[in-house]
C-alpha cells in the first residue's frame, strides 16, 4: 500500500504572496491532518479534514485554509506569506486509530 | 488541558544498549490514544507504536515497546538494542476523543544519538 505523499517537497517563495500546498492520503484513509513545524514552536495542528468537512481546526490566523476533495486528497493554502511562515508542513492521513504522516513540504519564506 | 511533556531534550546511548525516552501526558478524557514518531534529519514522521487508553497490555513493535502507566499518566517508550540507525528526533503525542477527531498533540521532542 501506497504511503502518503505531498507535493512539493520544497518550496521558496517571497513575502506577499501565496503558496499551495498537496497531500495524497493512503488509499481509503479519509481523514487528512495538517500540521506545521518550526524550531520554536515545535508540531502544531493546522486543521482536520475527514469526508470533505473541516473538522477540527488549530489555533491560526485565516490566511491559512484549506479544502479536502472527493477522493480525500487534501490541498493546503497560505496567502500573503509571512517570514514566520518558515516551516515544515506536514500531513497525516488516518483511519481507525492509524495516523500515518508524509514526507513533508518544507517551505522557506523570503 | 490536554498536554504532553517530555522533560529529556538530550540523550545519548551506545550502540546495543536499552534506552527509556520519558513521556507524560494530561487529559481529561477517558479515552485516548498514545503514539510515538520518530523523525530523522530528513524530516520525515515515522510511525514507531501506538498504545489505546483501554488496552491493557503495553504496545510492542519489534525492538520498541511502549511502558504505559496510566495511573502516572505516563507513557515512556523502550527502545531495545539501539542501532546507529536510531539517531533522529522522537516524538510523543496524543489523540483525544478518538471517535472524533484525529487531531494530535505532540510534545517537544527528544533527541535520541546513538553511539558506536
Amino acid at each position: 500500500k501506497a504511503g502518503v505523499t505531498q507535493t512539493p517537497r520544497y518550496l521558496i517563495k517571497t513575502r506577499g504572496q501565496q503558496v499551495t500546498l498537496s497531500c495524497s492520503p493512503i488509499s481509503g484513509h479519509r481523514s487528512v491532518s495538517w500540521y506545521q513545524q518550526t524550531p520554536g514552536q515545535g508540531l502544531q495542528f493546522l486543521f482536520e479534514y475527514f469526508s470533505e468537512t473541516q473538522r477540527n481546526k488549530g489555533n491560526f490566523p485565516g490566511r491559512f485554509s484549506g479544502r479536502q476533495f472527493s477522493n480525500s486528497r487534501s490541498e493546503m493554502n497560505v496567502s500573503t506569506l509571512e517570514l514566520g511562515d518558515s516551516a515544515l508542513y506536514l500531513c497525516a492521513s488516518s483511519l481507525g486509530w492509524e495516523q500515518y504522516f508524509g514526507p513533508g513540504t518544507r517551505l522557506t519564506v523570503t | 488541558a490536554q498536554k504532553i511533556t517530555q522533560t529529556q531534550p538530550g540523550m545519548f546511548v551506545q550502540e546495543k544498549e536499552a534506552v527509556t525516552l520519558d513521556c507524560t501526558y494530561d487529559t481529561s478524557d477517558q479515552s485516548y490514544g498514545l503514539f510515538w514518531y520518530k523523525q530523522p534529519s530528513s524530516g520525515e514522521m515515522i510511525f514507531l507504536i501506538y498504545q489505546g487508553s483501554y488496552d491493557e497490555q503495553n504496545a510492542t513493535e519489534g525492538r520498541y515497546s511502549l511502558n504505559f502507566q496510566k495511573a502516572r499518566k505516563s507513557a515512556n517508550l523502550v527502545i531495545s538494542a539501539s542501532q546507529l540507525g536510531d539517531s533522529a528526533m522522537y516524538f510523543c503525542a496524543m489523540r483525544e476523543g478518538m471517535d472524533s477527531s484525529y487531531k494530535l498533540i505532540f510534545g517537544s521532542g527528544t533527541r535520541l544519538l546513538v553511539r558506536p
